[in-house]
């Protein structure tokens, strides 16, 4: 059972560069969420998708982007990556009848 | 904002019960309490949910009080394993709000 499978496990990134973080679930769930996790902040809400064709934005949503072109996939794009995004983050996906969330083992990004 | 406070650390020695405050007193009628746990830096994982009636899984109890507007988390047999970041989530429209959480020790 794969889950939610998040790709890179880690990278470390030049600021200005594009990044695009993968995010592949096989449970056919409707809902799909992106956080960030920084040291003493929590998790934070970046953008979500309530189903294929939507999204929404989150608490923190500047300087990213999403896309969700089908139920399983969710990819989130740093256009231009800043320092500031340096984090972990983890992807989430949820059956919205039971409301659970369901993680990725998160992708840890270095931006210098 | 998330719409709960939990205390910022508990320490519980290994066996014994670990009881973990949630305060959501602003909780409206269709919004479930949610508990998720972070072990290290592993994603969050599901432990236990409810409305208003005291829930009980394999992991854990979750205990409402009447006025839903505090919760507690049991763990009734804790473990070195249990120790993690646990948070209490007032889940409304689709979204999770996580807050800071309780980093629960358990102690030898």
């Amino acid at each position: 059972i794969a889950g939610i499978t998040q790709a890179p496990t880690s990278q470390i990134l030049a600021a200005g560069r594009r990044m695009t973080l993968r995010c592949t679930q096989d449970m056919r769930h409707n809902a799909m969420y992106w956080y960030r996790q920084d040291l003493g902040l929590g998790l934070r809400l970046i953008h979500y998708s309530n189903t294929a064709g939507t999204t929404g934005k989150g608490e923190v949503p500047d300087g990213y982007s999403v896309s969700r072109a089908n139920t399983d996939d969710f990819p989130l794009t740093l256009a231009s990556a800043v320092p500031s995004q340096t984090s972990v983050y983890f992807c989430a996906s949820s059956d919205l009848r039971t409301g659970e969330l369901f993680f990725g083992e998160g992708s840890r990004l270095t931006v210098l | 904002d998330a719409k709960t406070t939990q205390p910022p650390s508990m320490d519980c020695a290994e066996g014994r019960a670990a009881n973990l405050p949630c305060n959501h007193s602003t909780i409206s009628g269709n919004e479930y309490v949610y508990w998720y746990r972070q072990i290290h830096s592993q994603g969050p994982q599901y432990i236990i949910h409810g409305l208003k009636n005291n829930e009980t899984n394999e992991m854990a109890s979750l205990i409402i009080t009447e006025d839903r507007k505090s919760s507690t988390l049991i763990l009734p047999h804790a473990t070195l394993r249990d120790t993690a970041v646990y948070y209490c989530i007032v889940y409304y429209g689709q979204n999770f709000v996580f807050g800071p959480g309780t980093r629960l020790s358990v102690l030898p």
